[in-house]
């Protein structure tokens, strides 16, 4: 079964550059959330989008932006990295049903700003 | 403040045995409830959930418990294999429309051969 997709997996940056992250949700999925993980901590929520639109917000920084496409996949832009922003970024999707909205994790983007 | 709160941090059990960890949440919005387990370096994977109109759920191995009263639930891996060594996260939201999912600190559990 198809799952979702992120890219790239690693990412090196130096401070105060910028970087984008990518993904591409599982096929019929209108959803996609981001969260942030840093080492041994548990996922933090950051943003998410429904049909485009963003639809919650949890902490995200200023810095950082994102969207959702026409074809559904979102990009998370970051700005101003810094050394605190090295950590695992998850994207997850979902299809909204009343009955079923099952969170599925991509493969994570690891980004590490040196 | 942390909304999920799960114990133990850490868990290590024999192979063959039962594993237990036990989440809490205190936002009485919550209705759905997913485990995830996570290897080193990969993402969650879900592994089971439960909604609060059941007081359990099986799957295989796996098997959650929920006390809607107590606002609690738990995790019960059986015949525990040492291919189960991961950090397990328990995790809120409120299931049926967009959400966010709270997540617990994780639960490293392994298992010894």
């Amino acid at each position: 079964a198809a799952g979702v997709i992120q890219s790239p997996r690693h990412l090196i940056k130096e401070k105060r550059e910028t970087a984008t992250l990518k993904c591409y949700p599982i096929p019929r999925h209108d959803t996609v959330y981001w969260y942030q993980q840093g080492p041994g901590q548990d996922p933090q929520f950051l943003i998410s989008f429904y049909e485009k639109m963003q639809s919650d917000k949890g902490s995200i920084p200023d810095r950082f932006s994102a969207q959702q496409f026409s074809d559904y996949h979102s990009e998370l832009n970051m700005s101003s990295l810094e050394l605190g922003d090295s950590a695992l970024y998850f994207c997850a999707s979902s299809h909204r049903d009343f009955h079923h909205t099952e969170q599925f994790f991509g493969p994570g983007t690891r980004l590490t700003v040196l | 403040q942390q909304q999920v709160k799960q114990s133990p941090q850490s868990l290590i059990v024999q192979k063959g045995g039962i594993s237990i960890i036990n989440c809490a949440y205190e936002n009485t919005a919550f209705d759905y409830f997913p485990w995830y387990q996570q290897f080193p370096g990969k993402g969650p994977a879900l592994l089971i959930a439960i909604r609060p109109d059941v007081s359990e759920k099986k799957e295989g191995r796996f098997t959650i418990s929920f006390n809607k009263s107590a606002k609690q639930f738990s995790l019960h891996i059986m015949d525990s294999q040492p291919g189960d060594s991961a950090t397990y996260f328990c995790a809120a939201g409120p299931g049926g429309s967009q959400g966010n999912l709270i997540f617990g600190k994780g639960t490293k559990l392994s298992v010894k051969p």
